[in-house]
């Protein structure tokens, strides 16, 4: 049983490069979330998903983009990478949003730029 | 929008004694109080929640306490094992159905 499964687990881009982040949940959840975690400061929301076809911004959105074309996937796209945007990126889904249903994390993408 | 403290932000116990981490929360209107356990290289998990119409809840060696009149709620591990060595955050829900978490606390459990 896979759960939530990120891509890449590491990465290092350069400023300016652009790159985006899988995510893929085989559990049929309806909601997905991207959140990043940065040292002392707990988990962020950048985008979430309620369902194929919808997003709606978080908490820290700017410079990040989303799509979910799909229930099973919700990739997070960097246009143009900056040195603020260094950080451990978790996806995670939930069957009926946070406050009905526990949420259930990827293992995290560690991306540095450079 | 919510905003949660968390404290302590690291935290030593000797095994077999008691840890105990607390938080607070800003919007009155939350509802919903998760506690989430991060191991090393791995992603949160849940290990216990609470909601606004309960005061108390236990799973086994774990227990979580909310106080809504003075908006705070504290996560309580007793007789602490090295595998509760970990960073556990605590979160809060307002009626944006949008978590808001606390800044973590690393918790390490001396044998």
């Amino acid at each position: 049983n896979a759960g939530v499964t990120q891509t890449p687990k590491f990465r290092i881009l350069k400023i300016g490069q652009s790159m985006t982040l899988q995510c893929t949940q085989d559990m049929n959840h309806n909601y997905m979330y991207w959140y990043r975690q940065d040292p002392g400061m707990g988990l962020k929301l950048i985008y979430y998903s309620v369902g194929a076809g919808i997003t709606d911004k978080g908490e820290v959105p700017n410079g990040y983009n989303v799509s979910r074309s799909t229930t099973e996937d919700f990739p997070l796209r960097l246009e143009l990478a900056a040195p603020s945007q260094t950080s451990v990126y978790f996806c995670a889904s939930s069957y009926r949003g946070t406050n009905t249903g526990e949420l259930f994390f990827g293992e995290g993408s560690r991306l540095t730029v450079l | 929008g919510e905003n949660v403290e968390q404290h302590p932000s690291t935290l030593s116990v000797q095994e077999g004694d008691s840890a105990v981490i607390k938080c607070t929360y800003s919007d009155s209107a939350s509802n919903y109080f998760p506690w989430y356990k991060q191991e090393l290289g791995k992603g949160p998990q849940l290990i216990i929640d609470i909601r606004s119409n309960v005061g108390e809840k236990k799973d086994q060696r774990i227990a979580v306490t909310l106080n809504k009149t003075a908006k705070h709620f504290s996560l309580h591990i007793t007789e602490t094992q090295p595998e509760d060595s970990a960073v556990y955050f605590c979160a809060a829900e307002s009626n944006d159905y949008k978590l808001s978490f606390g800044a973590g606390t690393t918790v390490t459990v001396r044998a």
